[in-house]
């Protein structure tokens, strides 16, 4: 199997930061990866595919960056809706995977 | 647009089947694949498996001896069985569609729509 490995685990900022989460896989995964926002309660959303393609209605301060084996997810200047988990997916090869997530909490 | 409504028994006994069900409403079913993924309580995501438009299978290895995932074309559904449950099985249980996209001359893949969740536990 794919191992996805997010860093950081936990992550605490201000509104207005800047955050940079890194999605690293155990093999090169093309740019086969996706990127996915939870809040608490309710189902994940797709942010991000193809590794730094922007899913429809997704806001601008989302982006995504990587291929191969190291991927990051950055959000420019952070709102109060922005506060939630952050997972990782890989869709190269099967089984697909997710990292573990990142929690991202107000400071 | 695709909306995707699930249901299903939200307790199961130990030994017993795991059996859930989502619904497709809208958008196009035949040319797409239609995926499960559970979340145990405070944990990470986990893919179960996948149905494609033709009715083929492709399954997590860790789960393959006790599962099966089906498609129902006529009612726009797909189904998911998981046996001989244990309280490891315990987790929210979410459906998706496999999504696709062309970037750059090649398919694209990703998790796009979801349904809300279906909380399911093992406990006798």
């Amino acid at each position: 199997d794919i191992q996805l490995t997010q860093s950081p685990s936990f992550l605490s900022a201000s509104v207005g930061d800047r955050v940079t989460i890194t999605c690293r896989a155990s093999q090169d995964i093309n740019s086969y990866l996706a990127w996915y926002q939870q809040k608490p309660g309710k189902a994940p959303q797709l942010l991000i595919y193809a590794a730094s393609t922007l899913q429809s209605g997704v806001p601008s301060r989302f982006s995504g960056s990587g291929f191969g084996t190291k991927f990051t997810l950055t959000i420019t200047s952070l709102q109060p809706d922005d506060f939630a988990s952050y997972y990782c997916q890989q869709l190269y090869g099967s089984p697909l995977t997710f990292g573990q997530g990142t929690n991202l909490e107000i400071k | 647009q695709v909306q995707l409504q699930q249901w299903g028994a939200g307790l199961v006994k130990p030994s017993e089947t795991l059996s859930l069900t989502c619904d497709v409403y809208g958008g196009s079913f035949n040319d797409n694949s239609w995926s499960w993924i559970r979340q145990p309580p405070g944990q990470g995501l986990e893919w179960i498996g996948e149905v494609d438009y033709g009715g083929g299978t492709n399954y997590n290895p860790s789960l393959k001896s006790r599962l099966t995932i089906s498609l129902d074309t006529s009612n726009r559904q797909f189904s998911l069985k998981l046996s001989s449950v244990t309280a490891a099985d315990t987790a929210v249980y979410y459906c998706a569609r496999k999504g696709r996209a062309v970037v750059i001359n090649y398919y694209f893949y990703f998790m796009d729509v979801w349904a809300s969740g279906t909380t399911v536990t093992v406990s006798s």
